[in-house]
């Protein structure tokens, strides 16, 4: 079945300093979507990419799409104490409604 | 809008007890799903109703967990009889669309611990 990888499992960056995640499907998904996790609370949508090769930008994110839609980022600029907590990527495939969740990077941020 | 509504937020019970937990999704959305979250195994899909009905149960651990949705403002997922490896935060999620490729709003959860 359809497994979507996390890396890495934890990040621990100096406030200011950068952070990516990386996620990668083994199969070709029909869109990615992101969410965060805040220690103790629920996953919160982020954004979804669909396109080939897309990238968007929220403030200090960036998501990418790859080009064969099988994998994805994202990169938080400058982070800050804020940007704490656990970040999933997750897939469809096509024709699915099934959403599934990578294993998720825990960003801890020191200030 | 209050979004999605859990309840209880926390339950710890005894081994052999019955749990029900509860979800009201988000006004107008016809998706609903429940989600367990465990350290070991992540993010983990249990079941998936569209329009009320059941679309998708293989993620249901067994026949001691059930889950119904009546009608669109609620749903209820039991456990009957309840064992310690049950112990987790479930999570009710509800979307707008009948294919998924619309965002999911995660309700608060339900941490759930079985003694």
């Amino acid at each position: 079945g359809q497994q979507v990888m996390q890396i890495p499992q934890y990040q621990h960056v100096q406030e200011g300093e950068d952070f990516t995640t990386y996620c990668n499907s083994s199969t070709t998904l029909s869109n990615i979507q992101w969410y965060k996790q805040r220690p103790g609370g629920h996953p919160v949508f982020l954004i979804q990419l669909v396109k080939s090769g897309e990238v968007k930008k929220q403030k200090r994110l960036t998501f990418q799409f790859g080009e064969a839609k099988k994998n994805s980022s994202l990169h938080i600029t400058a982070t800050q104490t804020t940007d704490v907590g656990t970040y999933f990527c997750a897939g469809h495939e096509d024709s699915s409604y099934k959403l599934i969740f990578g294993s998720g990077t825990r960003l801890l941020v020191r200030p | 809008d209050a979004g999605v509504i859990q309840s209880p937020r926390h339950e710890v019970t005894e081994m052999g007890q019955e749990v029900t937990l509860r979800c009201k999704p988000i006004s107008g959305h016809n998706s609903l799903f429940w989600y367990r979250q465990t350290m070991m195994r992540g993010l983990e899909l249990l079941i998936y109703f569209n329009n009320n009905v059941p679309i998708d149960d293989s993620g249901m651990p067994e026949d001691r967990f059930s889950a119904k949705m009546p009608n669109a403002s609620f749903s209820t997922l039991k456990i009957q009889p309840s064992e310690p490896r049950d112990s987790a935060v479930y999570f009710c999620a509800s979307s707008l669309d009948d294919r998924g490729s619309y965002e999911q709003y995660f309700g608060p959860g339900t941490r759930l611990t079985v003694t």
